[in-house]
């Protein structure tokens, strides 16, 4: 199963910027990436998805790399409340490699 | 749309007891997962079913867990008998399709607490 490594935290200023990464070197040519964020005491959240090209949606943009092996969630003016831990994963299209599975995510931290 | 709905929102039992979790998925949506998440780590793919057959139960402990989807939509989760190890937050998922970039999405779990 294609895997992603994510930093462990990061911190923020309120309105700012955030950049958050995340590497998928063995990623194969019919895996979407997937970005999901999980409030306290709730569910993961899906965030945003893609393929190849650049998204973006009101929550946040997606950045992919040119070779795939890597992505950024651009969160482009934190707030308080986008303080959760954000989880980079990858969902096969095919019909082999089912299995949705999260890593250990990021915390994100947002300082007023 | 309603999401997806779970109960009970919190459970407390003693170890070897029985306990069983519902979810209720949006509306036809035909892929259902549950996820068990261990304080502090993330969510780990329990089972997943396509309408009502599983399509991946690799890491379901099946000695003790057990789960069904009865008519291709409500989803029971069961332990028996649970043990201590088994405290964590069970999470049900569900998509429109499998695969084809589908979002998950999620209910906000049942926590589980085995004294």
């Amino acid at each position: 199963d294609a895997k992603t490594t994510q930093p462990n935290s990061m911190e923020s200023n309120e309105e700012e910027p955030v950049h958050l990464p995340c590497n998928h070197s063995t990623i194969s040519g019919t895996d979407y990436i997937h970005w999901y964020r999980q409030l306290p005491s709730q569910g993961p959240e899906y965030v945003i998805h893609g393929l190849t090209s650049n998204v973006n949606n009101r929550m946040a943009s997606l950045a992919i790399a040119e070779d795939r092996k890597s992505s950024t969630l651009i969160l482009h003016r934190a707030t308080l409340r986008d303080a959760a831990v954000y989880y980079c994963i990858l969902r096969d299209v095919g019909t082999g490699g089912f299995k949705t599975i999260f890593g250990a995510g990021t915390r994100l931290f947002v300082k007023a | 749309e309603a999401g997806v709905a779970q109960s009970p929102r919190y459970k407390i039992i003693e170890k070897r007891q029985s306990v069983a979790f519902w979810c209720n998925p949006i509306s036809g949506h035909a892929t259902l997962y549950w996820y068990q998440q261990i304080l502090g780590q993330g969510p780990k793919l329990l089972i997943q079913f396509q309408n009502n057959g599983v399509v991946d139960d690799s890491q379901l402990p099946k000695d003790r867990f057990s789960a069904e989807r009865l008519k291709g939509v409500d989803s029971t989760l069961k332990i028996q008998p649970a043990k201590l190890e088994d405290s964590a937050v069970y999470l049900c998922a569900s998509s429109l399709v499998l695969g084809f970039g589908s979002p998950l999405h999620f209910g906000n779990g049942t926590r589980l607490t085995v004294t």
